[in-house]
């Protein structure tokens, strides 16, 4: 199975403030790297696919980048909504396999 | 708006089945495929599988191969999840969730609100 290995678990940042989540591919994966935003106690939503894409309606301050095995996803400026977990997912192949999530909290 | 609607949160035994029901409305429920993803208790996602809602083919996690049935029924455009010899370490809420697939894209991109199943004697 392919290990996709998030960083850092959890954040705290400011509102205002440049955030930046790494995943890691256990193997290469091409593009097929999606993430997703998970708030408390809701089903995770679809923030970007095939590691650069934007979902429909998700705000521009989300985007993501990379290819392979390294991945990044930033929100340039953070949003007291933002307050979630976010991870990322490996569609390349079964099992398709997600990071262990990062909490972003406010300060 | 396209959804998924999921069936309500079930209590079961050690040993027991437990069968749930997502169902899709707003989009052509064929065109799309139907994946399955838990999360235990304070814990990340893992992918269960997913079946074809044009045929009814399926590719389960190797973990849930031969415990786990997923199946749909176009009639209703409703896909099913049924999870059989129940232990307590499949108390998790169960997402439905819809497959987007492209030429570079596999992704999903509409989620059901989660079914939380508790097993427990």
């Amino acid at each position: 199975d392919i290990q996709m290995t998030q960083s850092p678990s959890s954040l705290s940042a400011s509102v205002g403030d440049r955030v930046t989540i790494t995943c890691r591919a256990s193997q290469s994966i091409s593009s097929y790297l999606n993430w997703y935003q998970q708030k408390p106690g809701k089903a995770p939503k679809l923030l970007i696919y095939a590691a650069s894409s934007l979902q429909s309606g998700v705000p521009s301050r989300f985007t993501g980048s990379g290819s392979g095995t390294d991945f990044t996803l930033t929100i340039s400026s953070l949003q007291p909504g933002d307050l979630a977990t976010y991870f990322c997912q490996q569609s390349y192949t079964t099992p398709q396999t997600f990071g262990q999530g990062t909490k972003v909290e406010i300060k | 708006q396209a959804q998924l609607v999921q069936s309500g949160a079930e209590v079961k035994k050690p040993g027991a089945s437990v069968k749930v029901s997502c169902k899709a409305s707003g989009y052509t429920f064929s065109t799309y495929g139907i994946s399955w993803v838990r999360q235990s208790p304070g814990q990340g996602l893992e992918w269960m599988g997913w079946v074809s809602t044009y045929n009814g083919n399926t590719n389960y996690a190797q973990k849930f191969q031969g415990r786990g049935t997923m199946t749909t029924d176009t009639s209703t455009s409703t896909a099913y999840m049924e999870l059989r010899s129940l232990r307590s370490d499949d108390t998790a809420v169960y997402y439905c969730a819809r497959r987007y697939v492209d030429t570079t894209v596999d992704t999903f991109d509409i989620w059901g609100q989660g079914t939380m199943v508790t097993v427990s004697s």
